[in-house]
């Protein structure tokens, strides 16, 4: 079964800094990968996915993301945060088509100025 | 609809009541999710649908937990004999096949 490992559970970073939000999962076949945010008392909306094609692969609000098969991870980065960053980070997996999508257990980011 | 619906939006009950969590998916989706989100932690999978049938049922934490779907719509998600460890937020997704997940805004539930 597909796992995912989000390997900070908090980040607090100052506003106009650069960020990474590391994720690993596992599988040895091909996967489809998602990042997706929650602010504060809103639901879930996709921020990025990749699905094939170019392992650099760009979102909404500059962030973007690198699909890396031989470390199997697929971590998120922004070169500048601002405050309204400030939300909840989960990345997720799936296997082959017709499988679930599993979630990790999210990050934090908390900007500040 | 225009996105996924799901109801009621809060839901108080007592410990041992049995509740039902109603999902609409986008009209077209054929695949259709459960999840749980507790307070401060992670989505947790229940269940997945492709079509009316569940390929994934490895998420319910008990037989205590139980969702159907029928013509690839409408989902229900019931639990029986509820615990005040089932107080969370569901939530439901659904897609097209392989695709992007849209999540609904979540039933509230409240075990007292």
């Amino acid at each position: 079964a597909q796992s995912v490992t989000q390997l900070d559970s908090q980040v607090p970073v100052f506003e106009e800094a650069p960020v990474e939000l590391r994720c690993n999962y596992s599988s040895s076949v091909s996967v489809y990968l998602f990042w997706y945010v929650q602010y504060p008392n809103q639901g879930l909306q996709l921020l990025l996915k990749y699905l094939s094609g170019s392992t650099l692969v760009k979102g909404i609000n500059g962030f973007e993301a690198e699909f890396n098969k031989s470390q199997t991870s697929f971590h998120l980065r922004k070169p500048s945060v601002h405050i309204s960053d400030t939300a909840e980070y989960f990345c997720a997996v799936r296997g082959q088509a017709g499988t679930a999508l599993i979630f990790g257990k999210g990050t934090t980011l908390s900007v500040s100025s | 609809g225009a996105g996924v619906s799901q109801s009621p939006s809060n839901k108080v009950t007592e410990k041992g009541k049995d509740v039902e969590l109603r999902c609409d998916p986008i009209s077209g989706h054929t695949a259709l999710y459960w999840y749980r989100q507790r307070l401060g932690q992670g989505l947790e999978f229940l269940i997945y649908f492709q079509g009316n049938s569940a390929p994934d049922k490895s998420g319910l934490p008990s037989d205590r937990f139980s969702a159907e779907r029928t013509g690839e719509s409408v989902s229900t998600l019931t639990i029986q004999r509820t615990q005040q460890e089932d107080s969370a937020v569901y939530l439901c997704a659904s897609s097209l096949y392989a695709g992007e997940l849209f999540f609904g805004e979540g039933s509230r539930l409240t075990v007292l």
